[in-house]
């Protein structure tokens, strides 16, 4: 069965750089979520879509950016890279606006250097 | 922020014993769901939860929604190797704050199984 898919798997940046994380749900999946997870920590809520539009937004910084687009992949811009940043960003994926059963994807590992 | 909290913080066991660990908050939540992460990969949804009292199995795993909604348990039973990794409980939908459909993760229980 299809996953959530994102890319790129790995990244390194140097500190005010940007980046740019892109998340392919699974197909039918119309909402995605973003979140970052620390080393030895839990993944933190950053931000939600449902049909092309915000539908949460957790512990964002101002810095980053998210959108969802026509066919429902998603991206997470990032500027003014700071090395507190590193971490593994993770998307998922779920059907309809309250089905709270989400599926992640593999994640994007961000090193800023 | 809101955290839930996991209990034990890391178990080792040996292959065949059964597992138990917890998830309490104080808050009320919707749904509880529970998932396995291993290192450096996404988390692997393995149980999910949606009324109060109910009891969910999956193979080896088993798990409960606690009737007061503010907590959660699972089970596995006859551990393997495969077994080893990171659990995590979630709780998705808080009815007090209209959490809509985040998850709020718990702090995690790492499981190491000898053979």
């Amino acid at each position: 069965a299809a996953g959530v898919i994102q890319s790129p798997r790995h990244l390194i940046k140097e500190k005010r750089e940007t980046a740019t994380l892109k998340c392919y749900p699974i197909p039918r999946h119309d909402t995605v979520y973003w979140y970052q997870q620390g080393p030895g920590q839990d993944p933190q809520f950053l931000i939600s879509f449902y049909e092309k539009m915000q539908s949460d937004k957790g512990s964002i910084p101002d810095r980053f950016s998210a959108q969802q687009f026509s066919d429902y992949h998603s991206e997470l811009n990032m500027s003014s890279l700071e090395l507190g940043d590193s971490a593994l960003y993770f998307c998922a994926s779920s059907f309809g606006p309250t089905n709270t059963e989400a599926f992640f994807g593999q994640g994007t590992r961000l090193t800023v250097v | 922020g809101q955290q839930l909290n996991q209990s034990p913080q890391s178990m080792f066991i040996q292959e065949g014993e059964d597992v138990s660990m917890n998830c309490t908050s104080s808050s009320i939540f919707n749904t509880w769901l529970w998932y396995k992460q291993d290192p450096g990969e996404g988390p692997v949804l393995l149980i999910a939860l949606y009324k109060a009292g109910e009891l969910t199995s999956n193979g080896r795993l088993t798990a409960q929604f606690g009737i007061t909604r503010k907590d959660s348990f699972l089970n596995i039973s006859a551990s393997i190797p495969s077994d080893v990794g990171i659990y995590f409980c979630a709780g998705g939908g808080m009815i007090l704050t209209g959490g809509g459909n985040k998850l709020t993760f718990g702090t995690g229980t790492q499981l190491k199984v000898e053979l």
